[in-house]
This record gives C-alpha cells, structure tokens and sequence, in this order.
C-alpha cells in the first residue's frame, strides 16, 4: 500500500535563516505530488505541484522554492524565511482522483 | 479556473442534530468534488468523493453530499451528528489543467453541542 512520510513534524527558525522541508512517497511511481500551506484559521492554499522528476508548477509567486529530484521526493526549500511564511505545510500525492496527504509540518518563524 | 465557496467559517450543531456543510463550486469542465476532514494538527482526510458518476455519493462516518449542476453545489449532509464529528471541513474541486490540480475551500469548523 501506498504511504507518504513529511517531515519534520514541527520546526522553529528565525527569520533570515534557509527551510528544507522533505517527503517521500512510498508503493507508487511517478506519482503527482503537492505542496500546500495552511495559514492559521485558513483553507489551503496550493504552493507547487510536480508530475515528474524536474518539472515544478509554481501557483504562487513567494519566496519559497520546490524541487523534484527522485520521482518519489519533493522538497520545499527557502533560502531566507520571512515572518509571513509561518503555517502548516502540507505534502500530498494524487492517487485516482482524491489527494493523500501526509501529516503536516508546523513551521514557525520567529 | 476552478473555485470553491464555503459558507459559513463556523457551524454550530447539537449532539444528534442535522449536520449540513455548503458548498458551491466553479469550474469550467466537469470536476470531480470532494470533502475532507481534518482534526486538529493533523494532515487531511478523505469523507467523500464524486467523479461523475452517481450524484449521491456517501463517505465515511455517515456522511453523504449531493451533485447538483444546475446549483454548482457540493453539500455534505450526516443526520445525526456525533461529537466525534467536530473538526474542520473542506470542500476540493479538481479539474486537468496541465496537470490535475486540486483547489480548496475556505473550510468550514464544525462544532457539536452535547
């Protein structure tokens, strides 16, 4: 069966300082996968999607980056946080029609 | 492009009541429509999903929405509602644009009253 690991599970960082956010998708192959943020007492806002190893969609012009180097990886990166990037990251993959999601990253930048 | 409105950030029901969570969409082709739930600090999960074929469809936990084109509505229903039901609600429309993208609602908080 399919699973889908995000990690870490909470993070603090100052402002200024770099983000990587990984996950992984296991039991499927070339998945399409997501990267969502959820601000606080707000819906998801769509940040990337992939479908395949390189290829990046960008919905939302900001100050993070995704990349795509294994088909079953995605990664979000930021080279420096600002304040307004605090919220619950989300990783998803699309199985038949439905998103999975994993379980959240709980960024705050101080 | 594809949009979703929810209405109503919070809703409010008594153990055993009526639960109904609305939902309207917009999107330019036929979409497949989904709810998820999602409890507190934790990634979302899968209530319920329609992809063109019966426009009723029922999910998990007694849930159930309608399809109604002529509406564009996607509204989630439980008769009776639980107090393990209180969490936060989300209406997803998706649709092939280049690549299946999946937007979603505003969400909806859904409390129950013992």
């Amino acid at each position: 069966s399919q699973t889908i690991h995000q990690w870490p599970a909470t993070l603090v960082q100052p402002v200024g300082s770099p983000l990587s956010l990984e996950c992984t998708v296991e039991g499927t192959s070339n998945p399409n996968l997501y990267w969502y943020r959820q601000a606080a007492g707000r819906g998801l806002q769509l940040l990337f999607y992939s479908v395949g190893i390189g290829q990046i969609s960008s919905e939302v012009p900001q100050n993070l980056s995704a990349s795509r180097p294994q088909d079953r990886q995605f990664i979000l990166s930021s080279k420096k946080l600002l304040l307004s990037d605090s919220g619950f990251y989300l990783c998803a993959w699309r199985g038949p029609a439905e998103l999975f999601f994993g379980s959240g990253t709980q960024l705050s930048v101080l | 492009a594809q949009s979703v409105t929810q209405l109503g950030s919070h809703v409010s029901v008594s153990e055993g009541a009526l639960v109904l969570l609305r939902c309207n969409y917009s999107s330019s082709v036929p979409p497949y429509l989904f709810w998820y739930v999602q409890y507190p600090n934790q990634g979302l999960q899968l209530l319920l999903k329609y992809t063109s074929a019966a426009t009723l469809v029922k999910g998990i936990n007694g849930f159930e929405a309608e399809f109604k084109k002529s509406e564009t509505s996607f509204h989630l229903t439980k008769p009776s509602a639980h107090m393990s039901d209180a969490a936060e609600y989300f209406c997803a429309v998706s649709e092939f644009n280049g690549g299946f993208k999946t937007i979603f609602g505003a969400g909806t908080r859904l409390f129950v009253k013992a």
